[in-house]
């Protein structure tokens, strides 16, 4: 299966929000309701932010928020703050035991 | 407090085999699949496969069948990907990953391998 298309980068002023989309296709991200995002910090492990499509994880700001509609997801993180700076990716399951990732995107406050 | 912890760097030259590990703890191993995942230099998350340690059911993306394999030693709580024949552009940073319900929850530190002649 082919990644998911992300933009390359993003960016916005501490404050402000950003929104990232993450196109698929109707096998992927159209038709599953098991969309995560990650953030990864350079040489560090990626860390999940959020899963199926818009719930966060015990300790994540809620400034992280996911959507869905058709075949494109979006994280959107309002309130930008300086540690938001990070590459940012989506995954979504593919059906029978597959996960498919986005391109990424670098995010720069 | 789950934890994945995996091997440290690997230095190897074209042609070499490599089996790198990933030991979790703190839940339990068996009944969490466990999923590989590359990053290449400077480029995005690839996902590799994923296995069942509790009867070692796996499954590999298209892209990575018959190029590496993966395994787990639930006695040990390990899981392991292995490659027989090494090239350059395995050169990466691998990772592993519990996978929760459709996501991947846990994430190991990652293991860089690095195949130059």
């Amino acid at each position: 299966q082919s990644a998911l298309t992300q933009p390359p980068s993003a960016s916005g002023s501490r404050g402000q929000s950003v929104t990232i989309s993450c196109t698929g296709t109707s096998s992927d991200v159209g038709g599953s309701h098991y969309v995560s995002w990650y953030q990864q910090y350079p040489g560090k492990a990626p860390k999940l932010m959020i899963y199926e499509v818009n719930k966060r994880p015990s300790g994540v700001p809620d400034r992280f928020s996911g959507s869905k509609s058709g075949n494109t997801a979006s994280l959107t993180v309002s309130g930008l703050q300086p540690e938001d700076e990070a590459d940012y990716y989506c995954s979504s399951y593919a059906g029978r035991n597959n996960f498919v990732f986005g391109t990424g995107t670098t995010v720069t406050v | 407090e789950v934890q994945l912890v995996q091997s440290g760097v690997e230095v190897k030259k074209p042609g070499e085999s490599l089996k790198i590990s990933c030991k979790g703890s703190g839940y339990s191993f068996n009944t969490h699949w466990i999923a590989w995942v590359r990053q290449m230099p400077g480029k995005g998350l690839e996902w590799m496969g994923i296995i069942y340690p509790d009867d070692s059911d796996t499954k590999y993306s298209p892209a990575f069948q018959g190029q590496v394999t993966i395994s787990a030693d639930k006695s040990i709580s390990t899981a392991y990907l292995q490659w027989n024949t090494l090239k350059a552009s395995d050169t990466a940073m691998y990772f592993c990953a519990r996978r929760r319900d459709h996501r991947h929850d846990f994430w190991g530190q990652g293991t860089r391998v690095i195949v130059s002649s």
